[in-house]
């Protein structure tokens, strides 16, 4: 089945630095959502992005599906964006299939 | 619309009993997801209905795992002799289907087999 990497695993900011997270997947997607899980583990959808760039306020995604990857930028990070942002991928008729998360803490 | 709601939140349970979780979807969507997830992973997927067929199972759900969605609507994850490794978060998503296949999160129920 197709294969989802994240990275970083952990990532520690100061409020108001801005960040990259990256979601490299081994295979052909026709969807592609990120998430992010908050400390309650309430799971929230930011973007559904098979392909192209989106934005919303600070957050943006951008996916090139030919090179097999999705990025998500985060900006003037606030102590509220701190939790787990997962990329999901589904492989045409496949199942969803979930990366191991990045872990992100932003500190005031 | 209220969002997809789950129940319970929380469950003990001992070892050997049968549990039962409730999903209610968001009302127009037409598919319903089921996933588990252990600390430190990220979820993975159970099962999925279209409307009240179920059109997948993962090898994730063995046979004391049993979900059904009766009339489209509610569903229900039920696990018979409930073991140790079963402690974990069950979520469910639903969604609209295609062509924008964005899936929306319950609350989850935590389960915990003592």
């Amino acid at each position: 089945g197709i294969q989802v990497e994240q990275s970083p695993p952990d990532l520690i900011l100061q409020e108001g630095a801005n960040s990259t997270l990256r979601c490299n997947f081994s295979d052909s997607v026709n969807n592609l959502q990120w998430f992010h899980q908050n400390p309650w583990g309430q799971l929230i959808n930011l973007f559904y992005i098979p392909s192209g760039t989106k934005q919303n306020g600070r957050l943006s995604a951008t996916t090139v599906a030919t090179e097999r990857y999705s990025l998500l930028y985060i900006s003037s990070s606030q102590t509220t964006d701190s939790g787990v942002y997962f990329c999901a991928v589904e492989n045409y008729g496949q199942n969803f299939v979930f990366g191991p998360g990045t872990r992100l803490s932003v500190l005031p | 619309d209220t969002g997809v709601s789950q129940d319970p939140r929380h469950k003990i349970t001992k070892r050997g009993q049968n549990v039962t979780f409730r999903c209610d979807p968001i009302s127009e969507h037409n598919r319903l997801y089921w996933y588990r997830q252990t600390l430190g992973q990220g979820p993975e997927f159970l099962t999925y209905f279209q409307n009240e067929a179920q059109l997948e199972k993962s090898r994730l759900l063995s046979d004391r795992f049993s979900a059904e969605r009766p009339k489209g609507s509610f569903s229900t994850l039920e696990i018979q002799r409930t073991e140790q490794g079963d402690s974990a978060m069950y979520l469910c998503a639903s969604s609209l289907g295609t062509p924008q296949e964005t899936q929306y999160f319950g609350p989850g129920t935590r389960l915990l087999v003592l």
